[in-house]
């Protein structure tokens, strides 16, 4: 059975670094094919792709966002991460990893609320 | 590659037909997923690969489309399909639709 949990701050002020782990099991970040991604939705609306970590540490970022956006992994923990730089309120959301399974996420995580606020 | 849902809205009646509907901006090349999002939950993969039906999903669930138009079909709509559906392509980099929200007339 695959499972995902995220953790972080769940508020944290303007300017700061958010910190997210993604703890997984049920399948291995070193497998061919493998991947784990970030999404994030806001309260009351849509998706938005964050960020992707493949199984050979291939990372893809969201172009609009890339220059703050940090993804990496540690397989022998089962865990992902990420990272936004200099947060404001408009990255006040729900966050959520997936796992990445034959290009597409098929499990994901109950999601982790953030609150950026001073 | 931008998607566009419509409608956003979407009023039913149990046992109804329903489409909903996806627009890329550029070819998809079928690389596109649908996704159920229910209240309070995290988005669940219903489609992949524009047809091909997740483990565990109903057979009521069906998903079609080429080129830059898909389409999410229920057959028969149940109260439990209350939901937020987003589609997602995979094809050129990664981008959600805006969502429908398909409720109970």
């Amino acid at each position: 059975q695959v499972t995902l949990k995220e953790s972080g701050p769940g508020i944290l002020q303007p300017s700061q670094t958010l910190s997210l782990t993604c703890t997984f099991s049920g399948f291995s970040l070193s497998t061919y094919g493998m991947g784990v991604g970030w999404i994030r939705q806001p309260s009351g609306k849509g998706l938005e792709w964050l960020a992707n970590i493949w199984w050979d540490d291939d990372k893809y970022y969201n172009p609009s966002l890339k220059n703050r956006l940090t993804i990496s992994k540690d397989t022998s923990t089962s865990q992902a991460f990420f990272k936004i730089s200099t947060v404001d309120t408009t990255d006040t959301a729900t966050y959520y990893c997936a796992r990445i399974s034959r290009d597409v996420m098929d499990a994901w995580g109950q999601g982790a609320s953030v609150t950026v606020s001073s | 590659i931008q998607l566009t849902q419509s409608p956003s809205l979407l009023s039913a009646s149990v046992g109804d037909r329903v489409t909903l509907s996806c627009e890329g901006s550029q070819n998809i090349n079928n690389y596109l997923a649908w996704y159920q999002q229910k209240l309070g939950e995290a988005p669940k993969l219903l489609i992949f690969n524009t047809n091909s039906l997740q483990t565990g999903i109903p057979s009521r669930f069906s998903g079609s489309g080429s080129g830059t138009d898909y389409t999410l079909t229920i057959s028969s709509l149940q109260p439990e399909d209350v939901a937020t559906y987003f589609c997602y392509q995979y094809n050129n980099g990664w981008t959600f639709g805006g969502g429908t929200k398909l409720e109970l007339k």
